[in-house]
């Protein structure tokens, strides 16, 4: 079966400091990957997608990125982290090369930047 | 412009009793909905799926219902148990790789 491991579950930054967040999947190859980040309060902001190595799409301008060193392998990252980046981060994965299925969600990770 | 609108933000229901979640829709080519379901600081859990081509999906206490000429999905849990209570997010995609979302409804069961 298919598994999402997302890394660290909780994490606290101060504003300017850099940031990578980890996420990994196993039991399926070439998976859809994404990084929603949720705010308080409210509903799920995609950030990023990638339907295979080295491919990224952005949704939203801002201050991080997103990297796919490997199939199974996806990274947030931020040189500088602000304020306004506290939130919920959320990676997921959908089987790759179909559309309209489900996403799978990793635990999440909580940032809080001080 | 918010294509998926879950308008509840909160719902109260007696344990025992049916819970009905609304989500309606803006796009018409949207051809795919979901339904997940999300405890707090926890990601969301896929429920149930619909496709466009059908009306009425069931799995066990859950079922989805789509009425395509009303822009209209709802989620039906019965009989509700102490441990639905979470918050419903509702889920749409046009054949793409995204999700468009809504902004959730929280329910509460009440014992």
């Amino acid at each position: 079966s298919q598994t999402i491991h997302q890394w660290p579950a909780t994490l606290v930054q101060p504003v300017g400091s850099p940031l990578s967040l980890e996420c990994t999947v196993e039991g399926t190859s070439n998976p859809n990957l994404y990084w929603y980040r949720q705010a308080a309060g409210r509903g799920l902001q995609l950030l990023f997608y990638s339907v295979g190595i080295g491919q990224i799409s952005s949704e939203v301008p801002q201050n991080l990125s997103a990297s796919r060193p490997q199939d199974r392998q996806f990274i947030l990252s931020s040189k500088k982290l602000l304020l306004s980046d506290s939130g919920f981060y959320l990676c997921a994965w959908s089987v790759g090369g179909l559309s309209n299925q489900p996403q799978h969600f990793g635990d999440g990770t909580r940032l809080s930047i001080l | 412009d918010q294509q998926v609108k879950q308008n509840s933000p909160s719902l109260s229901v007696q344990e025992g009793r049916i819970s009905i979640l609304n989500c309606d829709y803006t796009n018409s080519m949207f051809d795919y909905f979901l339904w997940y379901k999300k405890y707090p600081a926890e990601g969301p859990t896929f429920l149930i799926s619909i496709s466009s081509i059908k009306d009425k999906n069931e799995d066990g206490r859950f079922t989805v219902f789509l009425n395509k000429s009303a822009k209209h999905l709802s989620l039906h849990i019965v009989p509700s148990q102490p441990g639905d209570s979470a918050v419903y997010f509702c889920a749409a995609s046009d054949s793409n790789y995204q999700l468009i979302w809504g902004a959730g409804t929280k329910l509460i069961i009440k014992p």
